[in-house]
């Protein structure tokens, strides 16, 4: 186990919610990167918090929005739902030091309706 | 552009050795990552590559040719446990030195 932490396990939202999912991440990593995977795929790049700040955000809408707090856990917030929102949301932890890999935690799977 | 290029399945028997292959546009990476992901899971680190060359772990290998934008994972005395998806995975440089770029995954299924 990483010691990375999601909540909730799954979720099932209808279109137009909206959803919040939590991440804590691993003892001694600042930095909190959020993807998103669908069936079949590789997981995309969401954004990547560091020392409470966005610190880079990959190809997705303003609907998709975060936070880190000042202990380094984060949330993803998801507005106005769609159906293709449904995936697998994957947190992964990371400090500022070579070579800066990522441990996941074990994500939450939204599914929405 | 960071397009990731690997088979999409592969098999092999117990006890075998196989090689997954990652291509990979040269411009736009600094590293390799291999990631392991069992259905259902999250994905778990394997292995890094910087420089040219291979980097041994146990019963895992990586091998990166920068200037080929090539990589491959090696995986020795396969077992039954190693069916999983392997992902290759790019990491940025510059101001996205921190971002993923993830594969589509190469599903091996190891027959007994």
């Amino acid at each position: 186990e990483t010691g990375v932490t999601q909540s909730p396990t799954h979720l099932i939202k209808t279109r137009g919610q909206q959803v919040t999912l939590r991440c804590s991440s691993q003892s001694g990593h600042n930095t909190v990167s959020w993807y998103q995977q669908a069936l079949g795929q590789g997981p995309q790049f969401i954004f990547q918090y560091y020392r409470e700040e966005e610190n880079g955000r990959g190809n997705f809408p303003p609907r998709f929005s975060g936070l880190q707090f000042p202990n380094y856990s984060s949330e993803l917030n998801v507005n106005a739902l769609e159906l293709d929102d449904s995936a697998l949301y994957l947190c992964a932890s990371s400090s500022q030091r070579e070579p800066y890999e990522q441990y996941f935690g074990p994500g939450t799977r939204l599914t929405v309706t | 552009g960071q397009n990731i290029d690997q088979p999409t399945e592969m098999t092999a028997t117990e006890g075998a050795i196989v090689q997954i292959n990652c291509t990979y546009q040269t411009s736009g990476f600094n590293g390799l990552f291999w990631y392991q992901q069992h259905a259902g899971e999250a994905p778990t680190f394997l292995s890094y590559n910087v420089l040219d060359g291979l980097e041994e772990k146990g019963r895992f290998s990586s091998f990166l040719s920068r200037s080929k934008g090539y990589s491959y994972l090696l995986l020795k005395e396969l077992q039954m446990k190693d069916s999983a998806s392997y992902l290759c995975v790019g990491r940025g440089r510059g101001s996205t030195l921190g971002r993923l770029y993830f594969g589509r995954g190469t599903q091996l299924t190891v027959w007994p």
